[in-house]
């Protein structure tokens, strides 16, 4: 089954414990993300990587580290945690999109679960 | 810069009542939009797409959207609501290769 894996699923930490969550995906995907999803905020970009070794900012990196070693795995690091990084996250995965002139289903991100992080 | 605004954070809908979910986009290039579903202690799953071919665009679970430059918007509509469709929708647009901007999300309430 094509699927996008994350674990824990949920986690209690406190400040400062260096902490990692782990994203998988078995579809050969090129392209991963992570996102933080906060009320009233939607969906916001982390980070993300188009292929193995190349990995970028998204729109809010501050206190986030990733690592692209394996096409499959894409892990989120948080170092310290602080209590403003308590969210819901999600990875994601897709084929990568080299022009919007390509149609079809490689637009399509695929999402983990979740990972619902509290830090104390 | 390429962004999405729903308006309305809830909506509430009578089952067999009419689903619309309102979604308008601001983009300098002609955009790839997408509404997503995220189920109560689910990820997110692909609702429908929009990528320049058909403005109207049919998804899953009888939903649809249509895309209407005019306005710049993408509103998501279905014709008769399910209790099953309680959930939370983010409408996105496709920012560069791959990068997705999600806006802020309309949770839908089905009342029996």
């Amino acid at each position: 089954e094509a699927q996008v894996t994350q674990n824990p699923r949920y986690l209690i930490t406190v400040t400062g414990k260096k902490l990692t969550v782990t994203c998988s995906q078995n579809m050969n995907h090129e392209y991963m993300s992570w996102y933080r999803q906060d009320p009233g905020l939607g969906l916001r970009q982390i980070y993300y990587s188009m292929n193995v070794e190349v990995t970028d900012k998204g729109d809010v990196p501050e206190g986030y580290k990733v690592s692209r070693k394996e096409k499959r795995n894409f892990p989120l690091i948080l170092e310290s945690p602080s209590p403003n990084q308590t969210s819901l996250y999600f990875c994601a995965s897709s084929q990568l999109v080299v022009s919007h002139l390509i149609a079809g289903d490689t637009d399509t991100q695929y999402f983990g679960p979740g990972t619902r992080l509290t830090v104390l | 810069a390429q962004s999405v605004t729903q308006l309305g954070s809830h909506v509430s809908v009578s089952e067999g009542a009419l689903v619309l979910l309102r979604c308008n986009y601001s983009s300098s290039v002609p955009p790839y939009l997408f509404w997503y579903v995220q189920y109560p202690n689910q990820g997110l799953q692909l609702l429908l797409k929009y990528t320049s071919a058909a403005t109207l665009v049919k998804g899953i679970n009888g939903f649809e959207a249509e895309f209407k430059k005019s306005e710049t918007s993408f509103h998501l509509t279905k014709p008769s609501a399910h209790m099953s469709d309680a959930a939370e929708y983010f409408c996105a647009v496709a920012l560069g290769a791959q990068k997705l901007v999600f806006g802020q999300g309309t949770r839908l309430t089905i009342n029996p």
